[in-house]
């Protein structure tokens, strides 16, 4: 199993250009994360879904959007990149809510200029 | 106010020392806790599940408090591969998890 996977690893935008990132995980989970983490901030929940063809809105979801067509895919989207969506971006999967070990995948670094 | 709030620290601590890091959360209703341990900007790693008064793995012990909504993690013995951040994350019956700041730990020799 690869676990939790991120496509790609790293990229540099221009302001305005858009982008996609890709999530995807092979142990059949239901739920499924994207995360931004900054200096002194944590790890910001933007978008969540709870099961294929279901998102939900995080803390800060704004400027993004996000896409679960396929259960072991979550794509998070950037219509008009911003200098302040520059970030490492986190990907998290779990089987269902409440008891069970979240995964990560290893982040992607987005970098807007 | 932030859901789920940390003392980001830096907490400096000797080899062998106890440490202790709280987390305060702010939904009532949140069902289970976990604490992660986060190196150098890599992905968070699990190292406690927090489902129920509390847990003991090793030198780390976990406890919940839900009448003044908070949990803690204590770290006995502290090794230099302790030094880390740790995130304390909170899960709701909605399916949110939310993390808080993380509390950065350096262990010295």
């Amino acid at each position: 199993n690869a676990g939790v996977t991120q496509t790609p690893k790293f990229r540099v935008l221009k302001t305005g250009q858009s982008m996609t990132l890709l999530c995807a995980q092979d142990m059949n989970h239901e739920y499924m994360y994207w995360y931004r983490q900054d200096p002194g901030m944590g790890l910001r929940l933007i978008h969540y879904s709870v099961g294929e063809g279901t998102t939900a809105k995080g803390e800060v979801p704004d400027g993004y959007n996000v896409s679960r067509l396929k259960k072991q895919n979550f794509l998070l989207g950037l219509e008009s990149a911003a200098p302040s969506q520059t970030s490492v971006y986190f990907c998290a999967s779990m089987p269902r809510g409440g008891l069970e070990t979240q995964y990560f995948g290893p982040g992607t670094r987005l970098l807007v200029l | 106010r932030k859901e789920v709030e940390q003392d980001p620290g830096p907490f400096n601590v000797p080899e062998g020392a106890t440490v202790a890091f709280n987390c305060t959360y702010s939904n009532s209703a949140s069902q289970s806790f976990f604490w992660y341990r986060q190196d150098c900007r890599k992905e968070p790693k699990l190292l406690m599940s927090v489902y129920s008064s509390g847990n003991e793995d090793g030198r780390f012990t976990a406890q919940l408090n839900r009448a003044s909504q908070y949990i803690s993690l204590l770290i006995r013995d502290s090794k230099l591969s302790d030094s880390a951040t740790y995130l304390c994350v909170e899960y709701n019956q909605g399916g949110k998890l939310i993390f808080g700041q993380g509390t950065e730990l350096s262990v010295k020799p």
